[in-house]
């Protein structure tokens, strides 16, 4: 099936540092998402890209959609305390009828 | 506009007792996802609804099920609980195709002792 390769696992680091984390397949889709989840919460959508090469950006987020359809990104500058938790990165199935998402990575960030 | 609502908020069983557990989708939504969330770890994928019918299955014993009712809600059984089965469950719903993704709710803590 559908596999979603996302690092790294974990990040420890101090605030005010960038983060990047990134996602992989071995298969081509038409539409990458990026979600946050926060301690006892559900997921929240940050960020979606619908085109190879596509660059977006929300705040100190920006993701991008490579150019060969089978990875992402995302990075966070300047990152905050409030930038605890989960990011998941996911796509479309070749339907357009689910999502498949990655394992998670856990930030953590030192005031 | 009201997001997904699951509830109850948390639910403590007993090893062997069935546990039911709700979700109201986005009004408009007609695709309902229930995963599973163990330890805070990734997103295991249960069932998908759609238009009352059930579309899809995850890699789950038999004793997980559900049904979507013509409201679109959703209801998600587990029946002789296991001690395993403790962890965050999560309703998500979009139109019918996720071509936007879902949107989720906050889950529903089960604790199974």
């Amino acid at each position: 099936g559908q596999q979603l390769n996302q690092s790294p696992q974990s990040m420890f680091i101090q605030e005010g540092e960038d983060v990047s984390m990134n996602c992989t397949s071995s298969s081509i889709f038409n539409t990458w998402l990026w979600y946050k989840q926060e301690p006892g919460e559900g997921p929240v959508l940050l960020i979606a890209l619908y085109k190879a090469g596509e660059l977006t950006s929300n705040g100190r987020l920006t993701a991008q959609f490579g150019i060969t359809r089978k990875d992402s990104f995302l990075n966070i500058s300047a990152s905050i305390p409030s930038d605890v938790g989960i990011y998941f990165c996911a796509v479309n199935n070749n339907a357009g009828n689910m999502l498949t998402f990655g394992g998670g990575t856990r930030l953590m960030v030192k005031p | 506009e009201a997001g997904v609502t699951q509830s109850p908020t948390h639910l403590i069983k007993t090893r062997g007792q069935q546990a039911t557990l709700r979700c109201s989708p986005i009004s408009g939504h007609t695709s309902v996802y229930w995963y599973q969330q163990a330890l805070g770890l990734g997103l295991q994928f249960l069932l998908w609804y759609d238009e009352g019918e059930e579309r899809n299955r995850g890699n789950f014993p038999p004793r997980f099920s559900g049904r979507q009712f013509p409201n679109y809600s959703s209801e998600l059984n587990v029946n002789a609980l296991e001690l395993e089965d403790s962890a965050l469950y999560l309703c998500a719903s979009s139109p019918t195709g996720a071509r936007f993704g879902y949107t989720f709710g906050s889950g529903t803590r089960l604790t199974v002792v």
